[in-house]
This record gives C-alpha cells, structure tokens and sequence, in this order.
C-alpha cells in the first residue's frame, strides 16, 4: 500500500509571510501532482513533476520533486488570503490491475489571514 | 476542455434508500472513471476504477453491493449508494481520465451526501 504523508497537517499564517508543505512517503512514484481543494468541491491540478530533483514554478509556488521520486516540497512565497484551501498531493503509481491510479496524501490546509 | 459534471452536487435521504450519483465528461470520451470519498477534514480515498463496458475494479474495504458503479458509456459513470446509512454521508468525487493522458485525472465538482 502507498502511503504519503504530508505536513504540516494545518497551517495558519499572515498575508505575506512564506511557507512549506511536505509531501513524503517510503515508495517510488512514477511522477507527483500538487491539488488544491477548495470548501464544497472538487480538486483543482495544480502541477505534475515527473523526473527526480524536478523544479517546477507557477507564480508564488514552486514545486519540487525529491532526487528518489519518493517525496516532494510546495513552498508559497508572500501568501495571499486567496491561496487558502486543502492543498494535497498525489502520486500516480501502476496498481495490480495494469492501470494508473492516484493515492493521495493526507492533506494540509492552509489558511492565510489578511 | 476536459470538464467532469457531477449530479446532483447535494441530496439528502432517509436511511434505508438509495441514492444514484451521476459522473459526466462534458467534453471528452473518458477512457476511465474513479470514485472517491472524502470525509470532513479527511483526504480523497479512492474507492473504484471503471472503465466502459466493464466492471469495476473496487479497493480494499468498499463493499462492491452497497457501492454499485455502471460505466454504459464513455461519457457516464453512475454510482449508486444502496440502502443508505448515515455512515455513508460523505462528499463523492469522480474523476476522469482520456486517452493518451492517463496520468491527468480531471475532477468533478463533488457531490454531498447527507443520510438522516
């Protein structure tokens, strides 16, 4: 069974200050994905990083993938009050059937005050 | 592109009915379908995998004739809760894949379920 962790499990924190999710587990992916949930819907893709020591930016977020593919970092500059939500990652990894799933982490919910 | 549907996105029922969940890929032939479940403060937990034509492939610890999926095209997927407790309210998510990206799942908006 994959299992991944995340921490911290929540983060509060005020408008502008920096943060780091952790995402962290003992098997091998075939590639990650970052989602953010918000209240009452479903989640959101946020990035996929595939190769090992992968870095990847979107705006005030930067992903990265560990050298192992086994854990993976999100580090949000000077959040906003809009960045709060449920931030999960998940890894792809090829089940028993042959087909691709995703198993996704525990989950960390951000909440940004102004 | 790439837009999943869910109906209806709330229901309410009295313990003992069921309740049928319709997943829908707007845009797109979804290859597969996935149903999860995610409780309040909780993470999505992958309940099923289905694909067109086929039965589905149900996880570890979710009862195949309480949960019954039907995937009759590839754009529908229904998951039908029979004889509802109150333990089975949950927030139920599906998600779709296409063919050549099988590693982008793209979510529906979620549906509550409440059991009185």
């Amino acid at each position: 069974t994959q299992l991944l962790e995340q921490s911290p499990q929540f983060l509060s924190i005020q408008e502008g200050e920096n943060l780091t999710v952790y995402c962290n587990s003992s098997s091998v992916f075939s590639s990650l994905q970052w989602y953010r949930q918000e209240p009452g819907e479903g989640p959101v893709l946020l990035v996929t990083v595939v190769t090992g020591g992968e870095v990847k930016k979107l705006k005030r977020l930067t992903f990265q993938f560990g050298d192992a593919r086994k854990d993976s970092s999100l580090h949000i500059t000077a959040a906003q009050p809009g960045d709060t939500g449920l931030y999960l990652c998940a890894g792809v990894h090829l089940r028993y059937t042959g087909r691709r799933a995703l198993t996704f982490g525990s989950g960390t919910r951000l909440q940004v005050q102004p | 592109g790439a837009v999943v549907s869910q109906h209806p996105s709330r229901v309410i029922c009295k313990s003992g009915t069921s309740v049928k969940i319709e997943c829908r890929s707007l845009d797109f032939q979804a290859t597969t379908m996935f149903w999860y479940r995610q409780f309040p403060k909780q993470s999505l937990m992958l309940m099923a995998t289905s694909n067109e034509g086929s039965k589905a492939t149900y996880e570890q610890g979710v009862e195949k004739d309480k949960f019954l999926i039907n995937h009759a095209s590839l754009t529908l997927s229904t998951l039908t809760v029979t004889s509802a407790h109150p333990e089975d309210s949950s927030f139920y998510i599906c998600s779709a894949t296409r063919t050549g990206v099988p590693d982008t799942q793209y979510f529906g908006p979620g549906t509550r379920l409440t059991v009185l």
